[in-house]
């Protein structure tokens, strides 16, 4: 059974500092994986989607790496912004032959910067 | 494009009485999903459907748990009776295709006392 795990929980910085949040999955036959952002009281929004063919993906500010054969990806943030404040939620598909396995989702990581 | 819709927004209700949450997917997305959202037990997915017809309904709890996709631009799902352990918040997202990128719904929180 697919875990997803996101190490820290929580994570503090001061603004303009680059950080590096982190997801681990324990089953490497994944179709994609897709990083999400949630503020307090919202929905999730998504921030980058990684095909398991694809090593990184960039937006912006964020850039997000994937290393299946490890079980690993990470979402890089940089020069954080106060704004950049939400929990980070990891999602990862897996990959049932048909690509129709169903997300599964980390508990997140809560970011707060700081001005 | 409006996103996905989600009503009500809030929700609060008594042990034992039915409660019905609402979905309008993205136009044009194929596929819809309900999860629940909770401190102890994070995002879980429920059920999802595609093209109007349910897929995979394993994640939902009990029997006392139903969902419905009358049309493309429709879901609901009903809780009925519902319990205190009910209590969390409730994402409906849709997609263009089943494995494409998945789009959120602001969520229900629903309280049962």
């Amino acid at each position: 059974k697919q875990e997803v795990t996101q190490i820290p929980a929580a994570l503090s910085v001061p603004e303009g500092e680059n950080l590096v949040l982190n997801c681990s999955f324990t089953d490497s036959a994944i179709y994609n994986l897709q990083w999400f952002r949630q503020d307090p009281g919202k929905g999730l929004t998504s921030l980058l989607l990684i095909q398991s063919s694809q090593r990184e993906q960039t937006s912006g500010r964020l850039n997000a790496s994937l290393d299946k054969s490890s079980g690993r990806s990470t979402l890089y943030i940089a020069a954080s912004q106060p704004g950049d404040s939400a929990t980070y939620l990891c999602a990862v598909r897996g990959d049932d032959g048909g690509g129709q396995g169903n997300l599964i989702f980390g508990k997140g990581t809560k970011l707060s910067v700081k001005p | 494009d409006a996103g996905v819709i989600q009503s009500p927004r809030h929700e609060v209700t008594e042990m034992g009485q039915e409660v019905t949450l609402r979905c309008k997917p993205i136009s044009g997305h194929n596929s819809l999903f309900w999860y629940r959202q909770t401190m102890m037990r994070g995002l879980e997915l429920l059920i999802y459907f595609n093209n109007n017809v349910p897929i995979d309904d394993s994640g939902m709890p009990e029997d006392r748990f139903s969902a419905k996709m009358p049309n493309a631009s429709f879901s609901t799902l009903k809780i009925q009776p519902s319990e205190p352990r009910d209590s969390a918040v409730y994402f409906c997202a849709s997609s263009p295709r089943l494995v494409n990128e998945q789009f959120f719904g602001p969520g229900t929180r629903l309280t049962v006392l």
